[in-house]
């Protein structure tokens, strides 16, 4: 099956600096999201992005699906940032139900 | 009201047991999924349904037993659980046209 591998796997940044997270992807998909997981669990949506490039506030991503890759840059950072962020594909052969493999995470820390 | 809600939040029970998790989402969405995380291992699939018809049973133990009453709500009967299955147990829904999923607080499993 698919591969879905994200780096780094922590990350540790003061408040205010800007950061990158990649995802690398093993085949051809036709979704990829990326979520952060907040301190009590829960997987919040951050972008849809299956390809191209999209912006919302001070975050941003970029699929490169021909290159099989997906970039989540953070700006700005602040300490509401940190948790887990994690990268998530479906193939081409999940399309009639929509399932997605998850990564393994990068846990990001933004200290004050 | 968040679009997909999971009760309890939290739950203890022994070896010997039986308990329920329930799932709703009120965004119209016609699949619906169950996902476990388990400490230091990426989210794992394990049953999806589709108009009510589970498509994808992940090689899961028999002690867990979905139930898709309505595409508007999911359960998962738990029944003389292990306590390796400890774990946070997460609820998704998508419509499979987009495969775009969107995740549930979670459900946080103690198995003694």
């Amino acid at each position: 099956g698919i591969q879905v591998e994200q780096s780094p796997p922590d990350l540790i940044l003061q408040e205010g600096a800007n950061s990158t997270l990649r995802c690398n992807f093993s085949d051809s998909v036709n979704n990829l999201q990326w979520f952060h997981q907040n301190p009590w669990g829960q997987l919040i949506n951050l972008f849809y992005i299956p390809s191209g490039t999209k912006q919302n506030g001070r975050l941003s991503a970029t699929t490169v699906a021909t290159e099989r890759y997906s970039l989540l840059y953070i700006s700005s950072s602040q300490t509401t940032d940190s948790g887990v962020y994690f990268c998530a594909v479906g193939d081409h052969g999940s399309s009639n139900t929509g399932k997605l493999i998850f990564g393994q995470g990068t846990t990001l820390q933004v200290k004050p | 009201e968040t679009g997909v809600t999971q009760t309890p939040r939290h739950l203890v029970m022994g070896m010997t047991n039986k308990k329920s998790l329930k799932c709703e989402q009120h965004l119209g969405h016609n699949a619906m999924y169950w996902y476990k995380q388990s400490a230091k291992k990426p989210l794992e699939l394990m049953f999806v349904y589709s108009l009510e018809e589970r498509v994808e049973n992940n090689s899961v133990p028999s002690r867990f037993s979905p139930e898709c009453p309505n595409s508007s709500h999911l359960f998962l009967h738990l029944h003389t659980l292990q306590p390796e299955d400890s774990a946070l147990y997460l609820c998704a829904s998508s419509q499979p046209s987009s495969g775009e999923l969107f995740f549930g607080e979670g459900s946080r499993l103690t198995v003694l």
